[in-house]
């Protein structure tokens, strides 16, 4: 039982270009979460998905797609990198809606140049 | 609208010392949920507690408190003589019951000194 697994762990991009940020649960979690953390703030809620097929925007979805097409996985993509997205990305599950716990996952590290 | 305060970004105390984190939250809900996570130097987010609004019990495990106060809508954290693995970033946290999100405060980062 793996639990939350990010991949990769740490991403250096140019300006504009793409990619994709893996996450993966193993504990048949129907609720996942992409968060983002900057130096020095707490998580910020990017996107949210209730179930495969089902997903909706937080906080601060600008500039970040997401998929869910299986209970396994959901990606995080973004399009046209810019500087801005220079963070830390943490996924995370739960069971059940909002109030359960969160697991999370390790993280990662993308810079943006 | 939901918010979460911890008003103290940084804290250093000698090891063995008594610490308390605190955090302060806003609500309109009845229904609400509060959590601690800490992050360690290693980066990952560890869960430490939940409490749900209609549970004001203080609550103890080990040497970690929590002490919930719905009066002055306060979830302080407190640590008893603490030591150096206790040093993290310490998150507060705060969801709605109709809500599907957690909201996280900015975090406090312990540093316990030997």
């Amino acid at each position: 039982n793996a639990g939350v697994t990010q991949t990769p762990k740490f991403r250096i991009l140019k300006i504009g270009q793409s990619m994709t940020l893996q996450c993966t649960q193993d504990m048949n979690h129907n609720y996942m979460y992409w968060y983002r953390q900057d130096p020095g703030m707490g998580l910020k809620l990017i996107y949210y998905s209730v179930g495969a097929g089902i997903t909706d925007k937080g906080e601060v979805p600008n500039g970040y797609n997401v998929s869910r097409s299986t209970t396994e996985d959901f990606p995080l993509r973004l399009e046209l990198a810019a500087p801005s997205q220079t963070s830390v990305y943490f996924c995370a599950s739960s069971y059940l809606r909002g109030p359960e716990t969160q697991y999370f996952g390790p993280g990662t590290r993308l810079l943006v140049l | 609208a939901q918010k979460v305060t911890q008003a103290q970004t940084e804290i250093s105390v000698v090891e063995k010392e008594d610490v308390t984190l605190d955090c302060v939250y806003e609500t309109r809900d009845t229904t609400y949920y509060l959590f601690w996570y800490k992050q360690p130097p290693s980066g990952e987010l560890v869960f430490l507690i939940r409490r749900n609004s209609f549970d004001e019990q203080n609550e103890i495990s080990g040497r970690y408190s929590w002490n919930f106060q719905k009066s002055t809508s306060s979830f302080n954290f407190t640590i008893t003589a603490s030591q150096v693995v206790d040093s993290a970033v310490y998150f507060c946290a705060l969801s709605e019951a109709r809500d599907d999100k957690i909201i996280f405060g900015k975090g406090t980062r312990l540093h316990i000194l030997p």
